[in-house]
């Protein structure tokens, strides 16, 4: 099946810094999703992005499914970016809408 | 509008006991997910419900595991005979298109 990884595991910034987060899958998908993982467990979708490039606020994501990477820019971080981002991906095969997950880059943003 | 909410927040019971855990999706959303999340761990997919289709079973770990959706709304994920290695939090997700949302999750113990 389709292999999802993610770099780095964990990161460790100061308040203000950027950082980039990359997630690299295996097969070509149909689906990608972004999440944030908070301290409490609450998981957050971020951004749906299958290819092309989105912003939000301080974040922002860019997928380049031709070369199968995505990447996570997280501007000015603040502490409450704290936690674990998450990349998903549908593959493209069959009609399946199963996210397969990968295991997260967690981020701490020391004040 | 509400979100996905999840029953109970935290259930502990005792090696070989039967437990239901609830899910209640955003009203409307066709599909709905059930994932497993281990301590530090990314998400292992469960089961997918999408309207009256037949449900998406194959992340089911073993036969102890079963879910319903009545209705196309409210969910109930059931675990027969718990064993130990079934502790973990037990999210729940819905989504009409692309994007799922997610709940607060079941914390579940297994003594």
């Amino acid at each position: 099946g389709i292999q999802v990884e993610q770099s780095p595991p964990d990161l460790i910034l100061q308040e203000g810094a950027n950082s980039t987060l990359r997630c690299n899958f295996s097969d070509s998908v149909n689906n990608l999703q972004w999440f944030h993982q908070n301290p409490w467990g609450q998981l957050i979708n971020l951004f749906y992005i299958p290819s092309g490039t989105k912003q939000n606020g301080r974040l922002s994501a860019t997928t380049v499914a031709t070369e199968r990477y995505s990447l996570l820019y997280i501007s000015s971080s603040q502490t409450t970016d704290s936690g674990v981002y998450f990349c998903a991906v549908v593959t493209n095969a069959g009609n399946n809408r199963k996210l397969i997950w990968g295991l997260g880059t967690s981020l701490a943003v020391n004040p | 509008g509400a979100g996905v909410s999840q029953s109970p927040s935290n259930k502990v019971t005792e090696k070989g006991k039967d437990v239901e855990l609830r899910c209640d999706p955003i009203s409307g959303h066709t599909a709905l997910y059930w994932y497993r999340q281990s301590l530090g761990q990314g998400l292992e997919f469960l089961i997918y419900f999408q309207g009256n289709s037949a449900p998406d079973k194959s992340g089911l770990p073993s036969d102890r595991f079963s879910a319903e959706r009545t209705g196309g709304s409210v969910s109930t994920l059931t675990i027969q005979r718990t064993q130990q290695e079934d502790s973990a939090v037990y999210l729940c997700a819905s989504s009409q298109e692309e994007t799922q949302y997610f709940g607060p999750g079941t914390r579940l113990l297994v003594l």
